[in-house]
């Protein structure tokens, strides 16, 4: 089945520096991807759409400039979280859209990774 | 638009039981509608995708249905097993792709 790889699982990092998450998708080409973010206990919160070749359409209330997307083949998408803070720690996760000829056979998701910011 | 809404919000049931978990979404006009296992600082684990044209998909233990008229899916999860306990999500897409997740169920299957 389709399979996306996110890289890395858990990352810590100190205020003020930048992280870059990686999703791959391994035997598919992904012309969209999605990127979430996670409270704990809670439910999956869109942050932006990413197209491959064009600029990522961010959700009210997501900052551009903090969260850089970029989706610059059919298999790579990352995020990259700039300066982050303490209050950037959270759980991300990316997901594509596995389309067939016919039908679309619903998304696939990475693993997730979990960024701590100290 | 698009609310998807489950219920409960938590279940706990001991080993054996036969269990539903339902899912509800207030636009009809949806053209598939996916069941997602979540385990605790995991990703999404796709479980069942039911295209809009069809009622119900199994793979094993596990069968979802879908009532596009009433606006609801469920999850029967027979004979459970303490491996079962997770947290279960359903989703359904809007145009444009993007997926509008429930808040899903916490399960938990006592041994």
């Amino acid at each position: 089945g389709a399979v996306v790889s996110q890289h890395p699982s858990w990352v810590i990092c100190k205020s003020g520096t930048s992280v870059k998450i990686e999703c791959r998708s391994l035997d598919f080409q992904a012309t969209t991807m999605f990127w979430y973010r996670q409270f704990p206990k809670q439910s999956l919160m869109l942050m932006a759409t990413s197209n491959e070749g064009s600029k990522a359409t961010y959700e009210q209330g997501v900052e551009k400039d903090k969260f850089l997307i970029n989706h610059a083949s059919l298999t790579l998408s990352t995020l990259t979280v700039t300066s982050a803070h303490p209050e950037d720690s959270s759980f991300y996760i990316c997901s594509a859209s596995v389309s067939g000829r016919r039908s679309n056979y619903g998304y696939t998701f990475g693993s997730g990774t979990r960024l701590t910011v100290v | 638009k698009q609310e998807v809404t489950q219920i409960p919000a938590a279940l706990s049931v001991p080993e054996g039981e036969n269990l539903v978990l339902n899912c509800s979404f207030t636009d009809s006009a949806i053209y598939n509608l996916q069941w997602f296992r979540q385990d605790p600082g995991k990703g999404l684990t796709s479980l069942l995708l039911i295209q809009s044209s069809q009622r119900e998909q199994t793979s094993g233990r596990l069968n979802a249905s879908l009532d596009k008229s009433s606006g609801r899916s469920t999850l029967y999860i027979a004979a459970s097993q303490p491996g079962d306990s997770a947290t279960y999500l359903c989703a359904a897409p809007l145009q444009g792709g993007k997926l509008i997740f429930g808040q899903g169920t916490e399960l938990s299957v006592k041994p």
